[in-house]
């Protein structure tokens, strides 16, 4: 039972590239969530969605884009990488009639060069 | 503006004591709070969850919520090597959203 996983675990880019950081949960969760998080700044929220083709901004969410077609997927684009975009990105789910309890996957450590 | 403060730390204490760790928040309507553990390189793991004024015990864990004052706080007894990691506290973002906000943690470091 792998629960929620993340692809790639590590991924170094440079500037200017586009970048796809994937999600994917087992646990029909109708929530995702992307985090970031930086030394200094906690873990802060990139978007979410609800449903499979519904998202929302979050707290950060320029430079990025987001998508989800099925449920279980949940993938994180940068279009076009910048150095402060360096940091590791974790995904999240939780169920859509239960508590609000997120469950966190393993995370990317991404660098942009 | 939401914000979760905590004190950055490290708070240290020696094994078997109780530690204390500390949370405030500054959205009035935020109904549900939660504790979660990170280990250093790893990702953030779901301790306790609380919704109601007062406290709640789950093994050595015991989550308090005060919301008039706006302050949640997580007391760890027989404090243990291996508790030593960041505590980060969460709180519901708004209500309806079912996003959180995260404060940016609190280092313990348990002394054997």
């Amino acid at each position: 039972d792998a629960g929620i996983t993340q692809s790639p675990r590590y991924k170094i880019t440079e500037t200017g590239r586009q970048v796809t950081l994937m999600c994917h949960q087992t646990w029909s969760h109708s929530y995702m969530f992307w985090y970031r998080q930086d030394l200094g700044h906690g873990l802060r929220l990139i978007y979410y969605s609800a449903a499979a083709d519904i998202t929302d901004k979050g707290e950060v969410p320029d430079g990025y884009v987001v998508s989800r077609s099925k449920t279980e997927n949940f993938p994180l684009t940068l279009e076009s990488a910048t150095r402060s975009q360096t940091s590791v990105y974790f995904c999240a789910s939780s169920e859509g009639r239960g508590g609000l309890a997120q469950y966190f996957g393993p995370g990317t450590r991404l660098t942009v060069l | 503006q939401k914000e979760v403060e905590q004190n950055s730390g490290p708070l240290s204490v020696p094994e078997g004591a109780i530690a204390s760790l500390n949370c405030t928040y500054s959205d009035r309507v935020s109904q549900s709070f939660f504790w979660y553990r990170q280990y250093s390189g790893k990702s953030p793991e779901l301790i306790m969850s609380i919704y109601s004024n007062g406290d709640k015990e789950d093994g050595r864990f015991t989550a308090q919520l005060n919301k008039a004052s706006q302050y949640v706080s997580l007391l760890i007894r027989d404090s243990q090597p291996s508790d030593s990691a960041t505590y980060l506290c969460a709180v519901e973002w708004g209500t309806g959203r079912r996003a959180l906000t995260f404060g940016s943690g609190t280092r313990l470091q348990v002394q054997p």
